[in-house]
């Protein structure tokens, strides 16, 4: 099952900033929370990961708090095709590098104009 | 940017037929992954494979599923006789090992309907 608890959906107006939340009160100190979203039945596209450092790239933001139970993926400028369902995913890293990703309902984000 | 690719894209296919979805991953990638997606449900862990052989794999990969790498290049999931629950979206993914984390990156999918 999913280490995540995620809202079901949020509304957004477009050019504002999108702040999904994620729970992840159970997290242990070796996994990452990675955060990936899809569009309308595309596959999962990759957005950002974390272990306990804020992170920033060209897409978005996450801050994981300081405790790692919660963590907040941030879309600095939401746009109509942001539109998506997004999921928050904790995930071990063992350097094995085969650890898969369990997918849990995910939050469905919808911008509006 | 480097991409998973999936082919087919779509395929329809008769219940008790076999069915090979394939997959080339990212080039430099050492770990593959098959994952699917039911209509309306949640994207779902199938199988790894690494090194030849795999690495980890869910309850829904019973013996009716198989992968290969038979080059050096594709990956392919065997279907050996489809049932109508096995209609689904069915995605590849691949990753590479790293000191940050070993991100997933996950094809566009290939749709299969069992009839």
């Amino acid at each position: 099952d999913a280490k995540t608890t995620q809202p079901t959906s949020m509304d957004c107006a477009e050019g504002r900033a999108a702040n999904l939340p994620c729970n992840h009160s159970t997290i242990s100190g070796n996994e990452y929370v990675y955060w990936y979203r899809q569009i309308h039945s595309q596959g999962p596209q990759y957005i950002i990961h974390g272990l306990k450092n804020n992170e920033t790239n060209e897409m978005a933001s996450l801050i994981i708090t300081e405790d790692r139970k919660s963590s907040t993926l941030i879309l600095p400028h939401a746009t109509l095709r942001d539109t998506a369902v997004y999921y928050c995913i904790v995930r071990g890293y063992s350097g094995a590098g085969s650890y898969q990703l369990t997918f849990g309902k995910g939050t469905k984000l919808s911008v509006i104009p | 940017e480097p991409e998973v690719t999936q082919t087919p894209s779509h395929q329809v296919t008769q219940m008790g037929q076999e069915v090979i979805l394939r997959c080339v991953p990212i080039s430099n990638h050492l770990y593959f992954y098959w994952y699917r997606q039911i209509l309306g449900q949640k994207v779902e862990f199938l199988v790894s494979f690494y090194n030849n052989e795999i690495s980890e794999k869910s309850e829904i990969f019973d013996d009716q599923f198989s992968v290969e790498r038979p080059d050096g290049s594709n990956f392919t999931l065997k279907i050996r006789s489809t049932k109508l629950e096995d209609s689904a979206m069915y995605f590849c993914a691949s990753s590479e090992p790293g000191r940050s984390g070993n991100t997933i990156y996950f094809g566009e999918g290939s749709w299969l309907t069992v009839v």
